[in-house]
C-alpha cells in the first residue's frame, strides 16, 4: 500500500471555525490532491498540488485553501467553516496527473 | 468539459455469477489512461483495473476484467464469479485531459447476493 496517511480521521466541529485536514505521504510522488466525497456526487476535486507551492484549483474550491510547503506534506483550510462543508475528505497521490492515483483512507468532517 | 458517465447507480449479482458494469465518457484525447476504482463499506479508495488506450488488448486483473471500445468512449468492467468481498461501490475514472487529474464517474453501487 502507498504510504498516505490523513489526520485527523474524524473531526466534529461548529460552523464558523477554522479546521484544517493534514495528508502525509512517504512515496515522494510529484502531485497531492484533495477530494470531497457526498451521496450522489462521487468524488470531487477540491485542489490539487503539483510541487512544493504549487497549487490548483479544482471543480469545488470555494470556501478551501491549500498549502504545500514540503513535497510529503498537503494541508486542506477550511477558513470558516459550513454545514455544507460536511463531507468525507479524501487525499490522493501520483507522480503524474494522469496516471494512477493511491488514497488515503479518508477523513470524516462534520460540521454543526 | 470532460464527463466520465457511470448510468447504473445500483446492480446486484449472485454470488459465483458474472457482472458488468458499464462506463462512459468523453475526451478529444487519443492517448490517456482509464481507471476502476473499488470502494468497500470501509471506504478506502483501491485500485481495480487500470486500460490504457493506446493498447488494443484488454487489461485483466485475475476475476476483474475491462472491454475496452475507444471509438464508442466506453470502459466496462467486468467482474467474474463473484464473490461476497466485491459488494463495494465502483468508480471510474480517467484524465480530464492531457496530464491532468483524474475526473470520476458517480459510481455504482454493486450488492452481492449469497
Amino acid at each position: 500500500d502507498a504510504g498516505i496517511t490523513q489526520s485527523p480521521r474524524h473531526k466534529v466541529t461548529e460552523t464558523g471555525t477554522p479546521v484544517t485536514l493534514r495528508c502525509h505521504q512517504t512515496e515522494n510522488h510529484r502531485y497531492m490532491y484533495w477530494y470531497r466525497q457526498d451521496p450522489g456526487h462521487g468524488l470531487r476535486l477540491i485542489h490539487y498540488s503539483y510541487g512544493v507551492k504549487d497549487t490548483d484549483k479544482g471543480e469545488v474550491s470555494d470556501g478551501y485553501s491549500v498549502s504545500r510547503s514540503k513535497t510529503e506534506d498537503f494541508l486542506l483550510t477550511l477558513e470558516s467553516a459550513t454545514s455544507s462543508q460536511t463531507s468525507v475528505y479524501f487525499c490522493a497521490i501520483s507522480e503524474f496527473a494522469s496516471q494512477t492515483q493511491y488514497f488515503g483512507p479518508g477523513t470524516r468532517l462534520l460540521v454543526l | 468539459a470532460q464527463t466520465v458517465t457511470q448510468s447504473q447507480p445500483e446492480m446486484s449479482v449472485q454470488e459465483a455469477e458474472t457482472v458488468t458494469l458499464s462506463c462512459t465518457y468523453d475526451t478529444s484525447e487519443s492517448d490517456y489512461y482509464l481507471f476502476w476504482y473499488k470502494q468497500p463499506p470501509s471506504r478506502q479508495m483501491i485500485l481495480v483495473i487500470r486500460q490504457e488506450a493506446y493498447k488494443q488488448q484488454n487489461a485483466t486483473e485475475n476475476r476483474f476484467s475491462v472491454n475496452f471500445q475507444k471509438a464508442a468512449k466506453s470502459f466496462s468492467l467486468k467482474i467474474s464469479d463473484s464473490q461476497l468481498g466485491d459488494a463495494a461501490m465502483y468508480f471510474c475514472a480517467f484524465p480530464d485531459s492531457g496530464n491532468t487529474p483524474l475526473v470520476f464517474g458517480k459510481g455504482t453501487r454493486l450488492s452481492v447476493i449469497a
